[in-house]
């Protein structure tokens, strides 16, 4: 197993354009989640999708952000526009509702720079 | 809601003594407990739980914690720290349903 891939790994833009960051969940594992880290906040959590569908985006900070999952193995998350209070690193992590229920597993995290 | 705390940002230990990186909690109900660990550049690692059952939990890397509900505490702790622990480790907490909520993250440096 590969664990949860993310992609890109680094991304740096300038203000005003659109950041498409990728994340690919472990296979059979049905509850998916977005995170954003910065030094300041912390690890913050965005949003989260059970079974491919958005369970709670209360985290999600304004409507420039937006996520999607059109299918079990992959998910989205967009901004646009961006800003440079966006720059962090936003991780994607999976997990089960098995005898795994409890623990997520995290990608390396997208980190995202913007100018 | 449920919250976690971690009163310390950074603590410092020499190698081969006892470590202890200190958290706190706030949830409604029986809280499910997780230590996760991150090393630079990657992403979250998990390290050990609790549910339910013995207040005493095992991890991995023989790191410990023990759950105390009188102090709603869940302090990790390991015998005798390593220079290769050192790391940010964070605490979290959720009730039986998602999501995870984690606390700020305390980083540990060990020095040899």
């Amino acid at each position: 197993d590969a664990g949860v891939i993310q992609s890109p790994r680094h991304e740096v833009t300038e203000m005003g354009q659109e950041v498409t960051l990728r994340c690919k969940p472990i296979s059979g594992h049905d509850y998916l989640f977005w995170y954003r880290q910065t030094m300041m906040r912390g690890l913050e959590l965005l949003i989260y999708f059970n079974n491919n569908v958005p369970i709670d985006d209360s985290g999600m900070p304004e409507d420039r952000f937006s996520a999607k999952m059109p299918n079990a193995s992959f998910s989205t998350l967009k901004i646009q526009p961006s800003e440079p209070r966006d720059s962090a690193v936003y991780f994607c992590a999976s997990r089960t509702r098995g005898t795994g229920a409890n623990v997520l597993t995290f990608g390396a995290g997208s980190r995202l720079t913007v100018l | 809601a449920q919250s976690v705390a971690q009163p310390e940002d950074q603590v410092n230990v020499a190698e081969g003594n006892p470590l202890t990186v200190k958290c706190t909690y706030s949830v409604s109900g029986n809280p499910y407990l997780f230590w996760y660990v991150q090393y630079p550049n990657r992403g979250l690692q998990f390290l050990l739980k609790y549910i339910t059952g013995d207040n005493l939990v095992k991890g991995s890397y023989g790191f410990e914690a023990e759950f105390n509900k009188s102090q709603t505490s869940f302090h990790l702790k390991k015998p005798s720290a390593l220079v290769s622990d050192s790391a940010l480790y964070f605490c979290a907490v959720r009730r039986p349903t998602p999501p995870l909520v984690f606390g700020k993250g305390t980083r540990l440096s060990v020095i040899a």
